[in-house]
């Protein structure tokens, strides 16, 4: 069965930055795109950002281009998003998510439990 | 940016009745050489993941009641909840991944009345 756990999260000051982590098991980790997906307090659900199965594309929203960059180590089975210059609009809940195929024309069928992210001074 | 709009953004229905939510997108995600609508539809319960509901527009993922199904092509799309039941109580989200940003609607709140 496949499963996606995510770590790190918590509350930082604005400006400054996180790590989030995914840690996939249970499937080909490697034939898989992996999307990140946030929902704000009271808000509904904002893509954020996909790598390709190989690691060769990666595409962000607007709002975190420039300052968000998602990573992936195939042989750890791991996606990162390192989220810099944090703003007060950051605070959400983040998730990970497995694209069905590899390179984000399918839909998200797995997904992590989700982190908390918390930017208040 | 593909925008992805739903209606209504929340909705009651009775416990056994029909609840149907729309879904339109700012331009067609119709892939003309595959015939396939890149349209999802997903179910979103407070404290959990979003959960997949329809893809390709009207295919349902496994272990999912026949009661959800996904309707319409190009720009405007259906999710029909039939005989509503009470675990049924969630968020709708629609998505198009015709394109990044893989965007999502607004959201649809469904209640019980």
């Amino acid at each position: 069965q496949a499963q996606l756990v995510q770590s790190g999260g918590g509350v930082v000051q604005p400006g400054r930055s996180l790590r989030l982590s995914c840690e996939a098991s249970g499937f080909i980790f490697s034939s898989h795109a992996i999307h990140w997906v946030r929902q704000a307090p009271g808000k509904g659900l904002e893509w954020v950002g996909i790598v390709w199965y190989d690691g060769t594309s990666k595409f962000y929203a607007d709002s975190v281009k420039g300052r968000f960059t998602i990573s992936r180590d195939n042989s750890r089975y791991t996606v990162d998003l390192q989220m810099n210059s944090l703003r007060v609009e950051d605070t959400a809940v983040y998730y990970c998510a497995r694209d069905r195929g590899g390179d984000g024309y399918n839909p998200a069928d797995y997904w992590g439990q989700g982190t908390l992210v918390i930017v208040s001074s | 940016d593909i925008v992805m709009t739903q209606s209504p953004d929340s909705l009651a229905v009775s416990l056994g009745e029909r609840a149907t939510i729309t879904c339109k997108s700012s331009q067609s995600v119709l892939y003309h050489s595959n015939n396939e609508n890149y349209l999802a539809w997903y179910q979103h319960k407070p404290g959990q993941p979003p959960k997949l509901l329809i893809y390709w527009a009207s295919t349902r993922e496994s272990g999912v009641p026949d009661r959800f199904s996904g309707s319409g092509s190009g720009t405007d799309f259906t999710l029909t909840i039939n005989n509503l039941q009470a675990e049924d109580v969630a968020v709708y989200y629609c998505q198009q991944y015709y394109r990044a940003p893989n965007t999502f609607g607004q959201g649809t709140k469904l209640e019980i009345k």
